[in-house]
């Protein structure tokens, strides 16, 4: 099974600022790479897929770049909706592996 | 409107047996890939299955292959995971999922999850 790493574990930023996801696989995945937002009590929120694709419902300050084994996910200035977990998903093979998720916390 | 509404979770004891139905509505049942998700309490989120709109094709997480099985009804817009040889690590909000579609494997929709608890 492809290893799905994703860096910071937790991420403190201030309201308006610039927050940036890392995700990492243990072998290249292509761009079939997902982002999900998940808040306390609810089900997961695709976010992005292929690699840079903003869901529905999703505004422009959320992006998704990245190929290959290293991704990135990018929220250009936070809001107060954005505090959340962010997890990775790859999906080039399935079992679709999952990271181990972000919290982005109030600074 | 896409729904997805899972049922059959519930207490169970080690080595026993559980099935989780997932009745979708909203889209063409058949059409669409299908996943369970699953999330232990205060932990990630884990893959465990999935399945090809026609059904005959399944996928499985190491973790839980030769103990799950995924099937599909698609008559009655059903998806299912028959769950054997339960152990306390497989404790977790099981959701189903949809596939956006083969080509990206990400999922589109889930439900809000069925808790099922593995212990004596």
């Amino acid at each position: 099974e492809i290893v799905m790493t994703q860096s910071p574990a937790t991420l403190s930023v201030s309201p308006g600022e610039r927050a940036t996801l890392s995700c990492r696989a243990s072998q290249s995945v292509g761009s079939d790479l997902a982002w999900y937002q998940q808040k306390p009590g609810q089900a997961p929120r695709l976010l992005i897929y292929g690699a840079s694709t903003r869901a529905t419902g999703f505004p422009a300050r959320f992006s998704g770049s990245g190929s290959g084994t290293e991704f990135t996910l990018t929220i250009s200035s936070l809001q107060s909706e954005d505090f959340a977990l962010y997890y990775c998903q790859q999906y080039d093979n399935w079992p679709g592996t999952f990271g181990q998720g972000t919290k982005v916390e109030i600074k | 409107e896409v729904q997805l509404l899972e049922s059959g979770g519930g207490l169970v004891q080690p080595g026993g047996s559980l099935r989780l139905s997932c009745a979708a509505s909203g889209f063409t049942f058949s059409n669409f890939a299908m996943s369970w998700v699953r999330q232990a309490p205060g932990k990630g989120l884990e893959w465990v299955s999935g399945i090809r709109g026609s059904g005959a094709f399944t996928y499985y997480a190491d973790s839980v292959k030769g103990r799950f099985t995924i099937s599909r009804d698609n008559s009655k817009n059903t998806l299912y995971l028959q769950m054997n040889s339960l152990r306390a690590e497989d404790t977790a909000v099981y959701y189903c999922a949809k596939v956006l579609n083969w080509g990206e494997k990400a999922n589109d929709y889930w439900g809000q999850g069925t808790l099922v608890t593995v212990s004596s």
